[in-house]
């Protein structure tokens, strides 16, 4: 069974530092799909991020990037700059080619100081 | 990008009704849907996946005549709380697949159920 860990249950930067949320995640498959999802106070959930395992590249967003780690199981997310409107709760989640479910972690609460 | 919309966005209700909540993808055509259930300060937790012209697929300890799901068409799916109770308050959100979007689910904005 696919598992996604966030072991960082809340963080807090000041604004405009760069911060590094964690992610791990366990399958045995080889073609799956990662994500970042936001969930700022008005609880909408945002897609911040997504990952194809069968690309190398890192993938970017403007001041988001990602460091996956395919042998690691290793996906974390880098927010540069970082906003007040960053603060929100971040899901990492993990989605295989076969099948549509997501498989979400815990999540962790970010907080951006002014 | 694509919009999913739900409605209401809270509800109150007493207990023994039944509380119906919409969920439909507004500029996308969603063969599937899902339900899903959050707990404060938690994460979210799959309840069902609704097939658009078929029964809704329940995850184990889900209780399906309590939480009946129809996707009557492929811009809407409902998921009625029946004979609802006050552990049933929660935050409910769907989700819907654009085919045309890689596949992604793109959420509702939840709906708060509070049962008295």
């Amino acid at each position: 069974a696919q598992t996604v860990t966030q072991s960082q249950p809340e963080m807090s930067v000041q604004e405009a530092e760069t911060v590094t949320l964690s992610c791990t995640y366990d399958t045995s498959e080889s073609n799956y799909y990662l994500f970042w999802y936001k969930q700022p106070p008005s609880r909408q959930m945002i897609l911040v991020i997504r990952q194809e395992a069968y690309k190398q590249q890192n993938a970017t967003e403007n001041r988001f990037s990602v460091n996956f780690q395919k042998a690691a199981k290793s996906f974390s997310l880098k927010i540069s700059d970082s906003q007040l409107g960053d603060t929100a709760m971040y899901f990492c989640a993990f989605r295989m080619d076969s099948n549509y479910q997501l498989i979400w972690g815990a999540g962790t609460k970010l907080i951006i100081k002014p | 990008g694509a919009v999913v919309s739900q409605h209401p966005s809270w509800v109150i209700c007493k207990s023994g009704t039944s509380v119906k909540i919409e969920c439909r993808s507004l500029d996308f055509q969603a063969t599937t849907m899902f339900w899903y259930r959050q707990f404060p300060k938690q994460s979210l937790m799959l309840m069902a996946t609704s097939n658009e012209g078929s029964k809704a697929t329940y995850e184990q300890g889900v209780e399906k005549d309590k939480f009946l799901i129809n996707h009557a068409s492929l811009t809407l799916s409902t998921l009625t709380v029946t004979s609802a109770h006050p552990e049933d308050s929660s935050f409910y959100i769907c989700s819907a697949r654009d085919l045309d979007r890689y596949n992604e689910q793109f959420f509702g904005p939840g709906t708060r159920l509070t049962v008295l």
